[in-house]
């Protein structure tokens, strides 16, 4: 079985500053990692994703983030937030022997004028 | 042009009532979920349908029953509602059923079970 584990459920970051969100995963065969975004009172999109290859993956709005196998992580960052990122930060695992992929707790990351 | 599309966006409504939540996606998907997230954000799946066949029933009541009258459509009907079943549900699409594919939500419809 998979799982996913985001071990903050809020961020405070002041505006400009640089800001880090962490993921561990857990999972018995090779992994699919994600991220997906919800603004506030908005359904989830995707920032990025890793399926294979470079272990940074870069998305949008100025976000990367970086798989590490031997940690089992994918840590999403961002080297300046601006107000406009306020939202809840969802990452997310899967396989390739699932229909599913399975959610984090989330993270709100909360910028500070 | 909403890729895709729920209705209601918001439903208040008094326990043991029975309602229905509409999904449609236009981006041609083969694949559709429903989620539920709860107060505290938890995101959880709970049916996922490929080309109007059911693949996914995550252990959820069966007051809940979900309707795929075609690829573009996934309606959610929930029966006798219970004050747990207050909730943001999101419906979801994504080209087929790999795990390596996006998954893009609708803008999501808060029940309130009074």
């Amino acid at each position: 079985a998979q799982s996913v584990t985001q071990l903050d459920s809020q961020v405070p970051v002041f505006e400009e500053a640089p800001v880090e969100l962490r993921c561990n995963y857990s999972s018995s065969v090779s992994v699919y990692l994600f991220w997906y975004v919800q603004y506030p009172n908005q359904g989830l999109q995707l920032l990025l994703k890793y399926l294979s290859g470079s272990t940074l993956v870069k998305g949008i709005n100025g976000f990367e983030a970086e798989f590490n196998k031997s940690q089992t992580s994918f840590h999403l960052r961002k080297p300046s937030v601006h107000i406009s990122d306020t939202a809840e930060y969802f990452c997310a695992v899967s396989s390739n022997r699932d229909d599913k992929i399975i959610f984090g707790k989330g993270t709100r990351l909360h910028i500070l004028p | 042009d909403t890729a895709v599309s729920q209705t209601p966006k918001y439903l208040v409504t008094q326990m043991g009532n029975d309602k229905s939540i509409k999904c449609e996606q236009n981006l041609g998907h083969d694949t559709m979920y429903w989620y539920k997230q709860d107060s505290k954000k938890f995101l959880k799946i709970m049916f996922s349908y490929n080309n109007k066949e059911l693949i996914i029933n995550e252990t959820v009541p069966n007051r809940f029953s979900p309707k795929s009258p075609d690829k573009a459509h996934l309606n959610l009907h929930i029966n006798s509602l219970e004050l747990g079943d207050s909730a943001v549900y999101f419906c979801a699409s994504s080209h087929n059923r790999v795990g390596t594919d996006t998954q893009y939500f609708g803008p999501g419809t808060r029940l309130t079970v009074l």
